[in-house]
């Protein structure tokens, strides 16, 4: 399986600023996602990073305050543009791996921690 | 669309006792069925799958049963231990949605001594 790793593990921002977080897979993967996981909450899927074109988000997220980055197939970075409080939360990059005819399977990175002030 | 429910916590349990926590989905598709676990401070590690019906998947204890007539996927342990303490999701793959992965709320379970 893949093994993922993301920078920082965990940060304390002020409200306004912007945080970039890096997702490195060490094999080439086709799918890249970023999830959400809001403080005692479920993990909502942010947006599909597609190597060579833009993201594909979800409802409610969109690009300009989650800018998101896919320059080849084992690297993505997710932006958290202009923060608030309510941006608190786990972001999570996960990649998809081929398990044979009828599923798919999800890896996930350790996640980072992110507070704002 | 798609659906994972699964009872809310926190579940409270002694050591060796019996963990079950429920798990129902709906689905458009013929979905793949996981258990993902959190463990504290840590991101998701994938617990256990199913990709058909009557499938179980098991792993470190754990078992799960794909029962497509009731639509659920419960999450068993026969006896539990204190490092068994952490947040469990039951979450469905659906090749007709693309793939994603849709969550339930998760399940916090302790396990005390």
């Amino acid at each position: 399986s893949a093994v993922i790793s993301q920078k920082p593990s965990r940060d304390i921002c002020q409200r306004g600023t912007s945080l970039t977080i890096q997702c490195q897979v060490d094999s080439q993967v086709t799918m890249m996602f970023w999830y959400r996981q809001q403080p005692g909450q479920s993990l909502t899927l942010i947006a599909t990073a597609n190597q060579g074109s833009e993201a594909t988000y979800e409802s409610g997220f969109v690009i300009d305050k989650f800018p998101i980055s896919r320059p080849n197939l084992t690297f993505s970075t997710l932006t958290v543009s202009n923060m608030s409080p309510e941006d608190s939360s786990i972001y999570l990059c996960s990649v998809e791996e081929v398990q044979g005819a009828r599923y798919n399977e999800q890896f996930f990175g350790p996640g980072t921690r992110l507070t704002v002030l | 669309g798609n659906s994972v429910t699964q009872m809310e916590g926190p579940v409270t349990l002694s050591e060796e006792a019996f963990l079950t926590i429920n798990c129902t989905y709906t689905a458009t598709g013929y979905p793949s069925l996981f258990w993902y676990v959190q463990y504290p401070g840590e991101g998701l590690q994938l617990l256990l799958k199913a990709t058909k019906a009557d499938d179980k998947g098991s792993n470190k204890g754990f078992e799960a049963t794909y029962r497509k007539e009731t639509t659920s996927f419960h999450l068993e342990k026969g006896s539990v231990q204190v490092s068994d303490s952490a947040v469990y999701f039951c979450a469905l793959s659906d090749r007709a949605a693309g793939n994603k992965l849709t969550f339930g709320g998760g399940t916090r379970v302790l396990v005390k001594p």
